[in-house]
């Protein structure tokens, strides 16, 4: 399968920084890639679709100005999490959409592990 | 409104022991059923992508098959290591363009030996 990697994996940082996370797809080009968050023993909860250079698209409740989503290429997005404060720490795993003729699938990074002190 | 429905929520079993973990689904537009695999603390795995009812899939000791309501997740004769949480999601026809994917809570899978 595809291959999509995550960094940092783990990031411990202080209330009121910023943080930035950066998913790539490493074999493929992927036009769309999305952000998901996920609390302990529960599923997946989407924030936002990010389109390769055009603006990203948020769920309802997530706020777009604490949450910056920057597409750039095809095979590279960030996260970046502004004024980080306790509540935003999480699991943020990030998925990039491989789009062929047949097939449509989404490969999924390992995960990032944020902690905010 | 889309949804899915995983059952049950976990499910212990003896090594050896076969089981179906079931996702049952409604989705205005099916456009294809994804089934994934998570271990703690690591992102989901792909596994399987159904399309149509009446397809099925295998690999290894699992085989995943498609209704129109709903899947199925076969483990045959399962070890420890297929432990892990077992998450089922759709992509709706409507949301084709984006890839959007609805997912269910998932079902808890232990193995003992």
């Amino acid at each position: 399968g595809a291959v999509v990697s995550q960094h940092p994996s783990r990031v411990i940082c202080k209330s009121g920084t910023s943080v930035k996370i950066e998913c790539r797809s490493l074999d493929f080009q992927a036009t769309t890639m999305f952000w998901y968050r996920q609390f302990p023993k529960q599923s997946l909860m989407l924030m936002a679709t990010s389109n390769e250079g055009s603006k990203a698209t948020y769920e309802q409740g997530v706020e777009k100005d604490k949450f910056l989503i920057n597409h750039a290429s095809l095979t590279l997005s960030t996260l970046t999490v502004t004024s980080a404060h306790p509540e935003d720490s999480s699991f943020y795993i990030c998925s990039a959409r491989e789009y062929r003729v047949r097939t449509d699938t989404q490969y999924f990074g390992p995960g990032t592990r944020l902690t905010v002190l | 409104e889309d949804q899915v429905t995983q059952s049950p929520e976990a499910l212990r079993l003896q090594e050896g022991e076969s089981s179906s973990l079931n996702c049952s689904y409604t989705v205005s537009g099916l456009r294809g059923l994804f089934w994934y695999r998570q271990d703690p603390g690591k992102g989901p795995e792909f596994l399987f992508t159904l399309y149509s009812a009446g397809e099925e899939k295998e690999k290894e000791r699992l085989k995943a098959t498609l209704t129109k309501k709903e899947s199925f997740l076969h483990i045959t004769a399962p070890k420890p290591e297929d432990s892990a949480t077992y998450l089922c999601a759709v992509q709706a026809r409507l949301r084709g363009s984006q890839g959007n994917l609805i997912f269910g809570k998932g079902t808890k899978l232990s193995v003992k030996p």
